[in-house]
């Protein structure tokens, strides 16, 4: 089984819409993270979280929140969907045990369109 | 603001050629440096770290840090048709509890 996974891996929408993006980890990593990617861009950091307690701020988190409902659950939502929000998205983990040489670990992503 | 530069390629090698990937980095600070390969689609996989100025070897792939030009590179031996892909550096900072810094990512293409 995946260590990180990703619900849905791809999803359609409308503008408007509400959409949640899951990611669940088997890890035990108490780090989170959700970025997009659109093509030539890179990733770009939406929101990350150091524990359920701690939620922060990337680079760009206008029109998205996160909710972490528990360790091993992380979830991205885009309140009112819009065509340049489509993007593929990751989610990532890491350990923050493993001090400065822990990497970050990622899901497999969900490809999300607006139309 | 911390920014990890790459050149976005494509970089075109034929196959049994060392493909050279290089990135800068503006805070000098950092602490450690990753390589991730990305196939088209896919989400990015770790090929290898560095921390320590020098060179570190793992089978084809070689990653060289110079902290005093701010600069890591990452050299594949004897290159494949596979290992055609984009390639992302990604940088610690100094400032201890942030996420990785990523460049955009240098694609690869390996010519049979």
């Amino acid at each position: 089984d995946a260590d990180v996974t990703q619900t849905p891996r791809n999803r359609i929408t409308k503008t408007g819409k509400r959409i949640m993006l899951e990611c669940s980890q088997t890890k035990g990593h108490d780090r989170m993270y959700w970025y997009r990617q659109d093509p030539g861009l890179g990733l770009q950091l939406i929101y990350y979280s150091f524990d359920v307690k701690d939620i922060n701020k990337g680079e760009i988190s206008d029109g998205y929140s996160v909710s972490r409902q528990a360790q091993a659950k992380f979830s991205l939502s885009l309140e009112s969907a819009i065509p340049n929000q489509t993007a593929l998205y990751f989610c990532a983990t890491s350990d923050a045990s493993g001090g400065a040489v822990n990497e970050q670990f990622f899901g497999p992503g969900t490809r999300l369109t607006v139309l | 603001q911390k920014e990890v530069e790459q050149n976005s390629g494509p970089l075109s090698v034929p196959e049994g050629a060392i493909a050279s990937l290089n990135c800068t980095y503006s805070d000098r600070g950092s602490q450690s440096f990753f390589w991730y390969r990305q196939y088209s689609g896919k989400s990015p996989e770790l090929i290898m770290f560095i921390y320590s100025n020098g060179d570190k070897e793992d089978g084809r792939f070689t990653a060289q840090l110079n902290k005093a030009s701010q600069y890591v590179s990452l050299l594949i031996r004897d290159s494949q048709p596979s290992d055609s892909a984009t390639y992302l550096c990604a940088v610690r900072p100094n400032s201890g509890n942030t996420p990785l810094v990523f460049g955009k990512g240098t694609r690869l293409s390996v010519i049979a």
